[in-house]
């Protein structure tokens, strides 16, 4: 059974628009959210996360935005940018169970349109 | 340089063979993990380690072994390979603080088929 889900295989934006990713997850337990970019022949890359204490956090043109009572958070590119189109993979895990495993939704391929 | 060295990066091998991916860092960190990515996926965990005396298996760890032969080292084995493990593997290390600030950082990957 999946507990992180990203429910849209893919999504084109035009350029210097918006692009928002959603992400949902089934574990209550997961308190630690992460968003990973990839590129081909390459590894994910970090880009941001956000713990189950807040409800969004910022890093220039990326905000992640978490909606706890709905199990639901989402990426928010602004604006975007042709170099952005990658695959996204959101991932949760459970700081406290000290672990520091993650689990990883199937990704959102990103494209962005010049 | 890169931080997480990842060899071989391509691998074509034959069912029934020994396999071994090896995952070097510069990073100093202490958590070392080992993921596959199959198509249309996300990454699932095979193992992890702490350090050089931890070793854990993660959600699909079933046909694999890993060995940690130092901080820096942490090998992934398919003792008898098979075809249904044909798939990307990725090598990735955390800090052991595991705090937001200290996220896994990744390899870029071994592209491993097995025919």
């Amino acid at each position: 059974d999946q507990q992180v889900k990203q429910n849209s295989p893919s999504l084109s934006v035009q350029e210097g628009r918006i692009s928002i990713l959603n992400c949902d997850y089934t574990n209550s337990m997961f308190d630690y959210f992460l968003w990973y970019k990839k590129y081909p022949a390459e590894g994910p890359t970090f880009l941001i996360s956000i713990s189950s204490i807040k409800d969004k956090n910022e890093d220039g043109r990326f905000t992640v935005f978490l909606n706890k009572s709905a199990k639901h958070l989402s990426l928010h590119i602004v604006p975007s940018q042709p170099g952005d189109s990658a695959v996204y993979f959101c991932a949760a895990s459970v700081l406290g169970a000290g672990s520091y495993q993650l689990t990883f939704g199937k990704g959102t391929k990103l494209s962005v349109i010049p | 340089d890169a931080d997480v060295t990842q060899t071989p990066r391509n691998r074509i091998t034959k069912t029934g063979k020994r396999i071994m991916l090896e995952c070097s860092q510069t990073k100093g960190h202490d958590r070392m993990y080992w993921y596959r990515q199959d198509p249309g996926l996300g990454l699932r965990l095979i193992y992890y380690s702490f350090d050089v005396k931890d070793i854990n298996k993660g959600e699909i760890s079933d046909g694999y072994s890993v060995s940690r032969q130092a901080q820096a080292k942490f090998s992934l084995s398919l003792e008898s390979a098979i075809p249904n493990q044909t798939a990307l593997y990725f090598c990735a290390t955390s800090d052991p603080a595991g705090t937001e600030d200290q996220p896994q950082h990744f390899g870029d990957g071994t592209r491993l088929s097995i025919l």
